[in-house]
């Protein structure tokens, strides 16, 4: 157990919807990640959030959109759903925000788009 | 942009013995991380090892360890004495050692061990 929770674990969804997925960082950490992995991209990062600020940006579609809560939790809002947004969602969270610290994922949260 | 290449979907080694992951990068940076990711089948994504570029030295983590060849951008995992519980994905990544942090994976080497 990494100490990072996810929520839900899996989602089932139709195209055209709009979910949020949910990332609570391991106590003391102030750095989320959030990932996706798919069959055919791999995995990927989509962006990254520092004590409630966007620190940097990797794949993210305009659809998707996220934030880090004063609480420091992060949320993972996906829009307008397709087919090809199925995938695994991992968030992951650091103590600080520099490229050297370990980065420990949650269990991911599974989205299939019907 | 950054790349990062395994060449090999997939590998098989005999239990107990050696095996080695090879993983390319491509970069015009200086400063950068390297890592190698394992994800089980449980699907949780677990850190094995790391170098940073500036070091010559080649990282080690008990049965595990790096050949980093900073000149010919390749940094390959060896996995010693492999155990059933090492049959995972595992995943090359690069980041940037700049303020953007980006983090790059490859598509990932599945390994299987053999009993």
């Amino acid at each position: 157990d990494s100490g990072v929770t996810q929520t839900p674990k899996h989602l089932i969804t139709a195209t055209g919807q709009r979910v949020t997925l949910r990332c609570s960082p391991r106590s003391g950490d102030l750095s989320v990640y959030w990932y996706q992995q798919s069959l055919d991209q791999g995995l990927q990062f989509l962006i990254q959030y520092y004590n409630g600020e966007e620190r940097a940006k990797g794949n993210i579609l305009e659809r998707f959109s996220a934030q880090q809560f004063p609480d420091l939790h992060s949320e993972l809002n996906l829009s307008s759903l397709e087919l090809g947004d199925s995938a695994l969602y991992f968030c992951a969270s650091t103590q600080l925000a520099g490229p050297y610290n370990e980065q420990f994922f949650g269990p991911g949260t599974r989205l299939t788009v019907l | 942009a950054q790349t990062v290449t395994q060449s090999q979907p997939e590998m098989s080694v005999q239990e107990a013995e050696t095996v080695t992951l090879s993983c390319t990068y491509d970069t015009s940076e200086s400063d950068y991380y390297l890592f190698w990711y394992k994800q089980p089948p449980s699907r949780q994504m677990i850190l094995v090892i790391r170098q940073e570029a500036y070091k010559q030295q080649n990282a080690t983590e008990n049965r595990f360890s790096v050949n980093f060849q900073k000149a010919a951008k390749s940094f390959s995992l060896k996995i010693s004495d492999s155990q059933l519980g090492d049959a995972a994905m595992y995943f090359c990544a690069y980041r940037s050692g700049n303020r953007d942090d980006k983090i790059i994976f490859g598509k990932g080497t599945r390994l299987h061990i053999l009993p």
